[in-house]
């Protein structure tokens, strides 16, 4: 599966779109992407994932770029408990049930 | 929403005792994983279940780690011996379908003594 590279902290103001950026660049045309939070040390939860089309959900937006070299997670409108640790992984479907987390963002949302 | 639940939310053992984590995935998923996360690092793939067998493990689910899905609910993960290293958080996890999102669980905190 793909390296995902991202940075380790990001701060957003409750109320502002938080935008966590995700870079990408080896990616090969069969793998996905997908966004996991992990809040405090609770158990990881999905958010969104994509394969080249840019995807929206009650939770967030995705959006990829043409080349699919880096995306971007968009929480519209952060709320403090949006405070997490947010996890881009790339993996290849039908060929693996794995997912393989890397260090994240930590996103804290502040008042 | 419907939840994966584990218990207990908190185990501590001896090292070289027994230990089964408990799981009980979302009811119709057909799917099951095991992660765990040492403090204060990143979350690792144990091991997958579908069908009644190990579908992949990973390099850290050597001998002294076995699954189970005893009856129509549960899932186990047993560690036979267990070791001071082998202190982490565990996550249970389940999908319906394979490559879909994963439910996790919130965790069972394992402290070997």
């Amino acid at each position: 599966d793909a390296k995902t590279t991202q940075p380790p902290s990001m701060d957003c103001a409750e109320g502002r779109a938080a935008n966590l950026p995700c870079n990408h660049s080896t990616i090969s045309g069969n793998e996905y992407v997908y966004w996991y939070r992990q809040i405090h040390s609770q158990g990881p939860q999905y958010i969104i994932h994509g394969l080249k089309n840019n995807e929206t959900n009650e939770m967030a937006s995705l959006i990829i770029t043409e080349d699919r070299k880096s995306s971007t997670l968009i929480l519209p409108h952060a709320t403090l408990r949006d405070t997490a640790v947010y996890y881009c992984i790339v993996r290849v479907a039908y060929n693996t049930d794995k997912l393989i987390f890397g260090t994240g963002t930590r996103l804290q949302v502040f008042p | 929403e419907p939840e994966v639940t584990q218990t207990p939310s908190h185990q501590v053992t001896q090292m070289g005792q027994e230990v089964i984590l408990r799981c009980v995935p979302i009811s119709n998923h057909l799917y099951f994983y095991w992660y765990r996360q040492i403090l204060g690092q990143k979350v690792e793939f144990l091991v997958s279940f579908y069908n009644n067998e190990i579908s992949e493990k990973s390099e850290i689910f050597d001998d002294q780690f076995s699954v189970e899905r005893p009856d129509g609910s549960n899932f186990t993960l047993k560690i036979r011996s267990t070791k001071l290293e082998d202190s982490a958080m565990y996550f249970c996890a389940s999908n319906l379908r394979a490559n879909e999102k994963l439910f996790f669980g919130s965790g069972t905190q394992l402290s070997v003594l």
